[in-house]
């Protein structure tokens, strides 16, 4: 069975600190994988997704990159976080021709 | 672009009350229509989905019929219950890449 993993589950970060949140897929090979944020009272926004190794599409301008190192790994990166970074994150894959979208646990992120 | 109307929460019942969450979309082509539920602290479950018109989708005593007349997708349920406390999101599948596009959650919260 597939399942999705995400680390760490909680972030307390200061404004400018680096950022990185990893995420890894099991089970499954050459998936879809989605970064989602889901910021307080809000719904979710899709940040990034990849088809495959190295390939990022960015769906909001932001501090925040995107990267696909290997195929059942993605990573979401900032250089300098900024206090609206706060957020809870999700991850997220689907397999070519599944209708269904499976989410990971998600990271929560606060920047103080 | 696609989107996704979904009704302002928190929506407040007693225990066995009647649900009602109302979901409009936006989409071109003919999307497949997706409810997903998020208990506290935790990532976005599948509840049901529908791939096209008329298709009832139900699980858990919930159900949504997929309108394409009104491009709705309204969840009901007959009899809620305490356990049944979570924000409730409501999404497309656009036709191209597979990327979900997600309501702003409809949090419900159920009084025994």
């Amino acid at each position: 069975s597939q399942t999705i993993h995400q680390w760490p589950a909680t972030l307390v970060q200061p404004v400018g600190s680096p950022l990185s949140l990893e995420c890894t897929v099991e089970g499954t090979s050459n998936p879809n994988l989605y970064w989602y944020r889901q910021a307080a009272g809000r719904g979710l926004q899709l940040l990034f997704y990849s088809v495959g190794i190295g390939q990022i599409s960015s769906e909001v301008p932001q501090n925040l990159s995107a990267s696909r190192p290997q195929d059942r790994q993605f990573i979401l990166s900032s250089k300098k976080l900024l206090l609206s970074d706060s957020g809870f994150y999700l991850c997220a894959w689907i397999r070519r021709s599944y209708n269904e979208q499976f989410f990971g646990p998600g990271t929560r992120l606060t920047v103080l | 672009g696609d989107s996704v109307t979904q009704m302002e929460g928190p929506v407040t019942l007693s225990e066995e009350a009647f649900l009602t969450i109302n979901c409009t979309y936006t989409a071109t082509g003919y999307p497949s229509l997706f409810w997903y539920v998020q208990y506290p602290g935790e990532g976005l479950q599948l509840l049901l989905k529908a791939t096209k018109a008329d298709d009832k989708g139900s699980n858990k005593g919930f159900e949504a019929t997929y309108r394409k007349e009104t491009t709705s997708f309204h969840l009901e349920k007959g009899s809620v219950q305490v356990s049944d406390s979570a924000v409730y999101f409501c999404a497309l599948r656009d036709t191209g890449f597979q990327k979900l596009v997600f309501g702003t959650g409809t949090r419900l919260l159920v009084s025994p």
